[in-house]
């Protein structure tokens, strides 16, 4: 019963690198998100898609791209990792009948 | 913008103690309103969730409500145990669910 999975669960990264956050879910969830959880600022949504073929900005997008490769599959990339993008990752999914959102553990990253 | 406030941002109780957490958003437009609970260095596990037409959801010790025309929505914990210490979020859902949080209660129940 896997749910929503994220890889990896933690990544250290240098200023200036790139690197591409993996999310999958199994539910056949239509809608899928990221959001960014940094202390005292609380969950901010990055981007989400709300059916397979779209993505759309959320609070904060800049500094971010989003793919949805297919109905499972969501991913984060970071092309140019700054130190303010240090922040746990979340990658959620919902479904059309009730909108619960269900979320993956979390992927830690930290910019030198 | 919708906004969502918690309070408090913590609160410590002694075991058995039924608890209320607050939670207020600005917009009163909005489609659902989730429930979370999440203990350190992990994700999100969803508790609750209550629609637009609902007035309040139970499950088992916790019971939530929502008043959409004050702003409000309330998590009540009967007979608190220490294994509910958490964090618990709220977030209210807006166009294609998409949902703004509020900071959170930090929950402490001591033995």
């Amino acid at each position: 019963n896997a749910g929503v999975t994220q890889t990896p669960k933690f990544q250290v990264l240098k200023t200036g690198q790139s690197m591409t956050l993996q999310c999958a879910q199994d539910m056949n969830h239509n809608s899928m998100y990221w959001y960014r959880q940094d202390p005292g600022m609380g969950l901010r949504l990055i981007y989400y898609s709300a059916s397979e073929g779209t993505t759309d900005k959320g609070e904060v997008p800049n500094g971010y791209n989003v793919s949805r490769l297919n109905k499972r599959e969501f991913s984060l990339r970071l092309e140019s990792a700054a130190p303010s993008q240090t922040s746990v990752y979340f990658c959620a999914s919902s479904g059309l009948a009730s909108g619960e959102l269900f979320f993956g553990e979390g992927s830690r990253l930290t910019v030198l | 913008k919708q906004e969502v406030t918690q309070i408090p941002a913590a609160l410590s109780v002694p075991e058995g103690e039924n608890l209320v957490l607050n939670c207020s958003f600005t917009d009163s437009a909005i489609y659902n309103l989730q429930w979370f609970r999440q203990d350190p260095g992990k994700g999100l596990t969803s508790l609750l969730l209550i629609q637009s037409s609902q007035r309040e959801q139970t499950s088992g010790r916790l019971n939530a409500s929502l008043d959409k025309s004050s702003g409000r929505s309330t998590l009540y914990i009967a007979a608190s145990q220490p294994g509910d210490s958490a964090t618990y979020l709220c977030g209210s859902g807006g166009s294609n669910y998409k949902l703004t949080f509020g900071k959170g209660t930090l929950l402490t129940v001591n033995p």
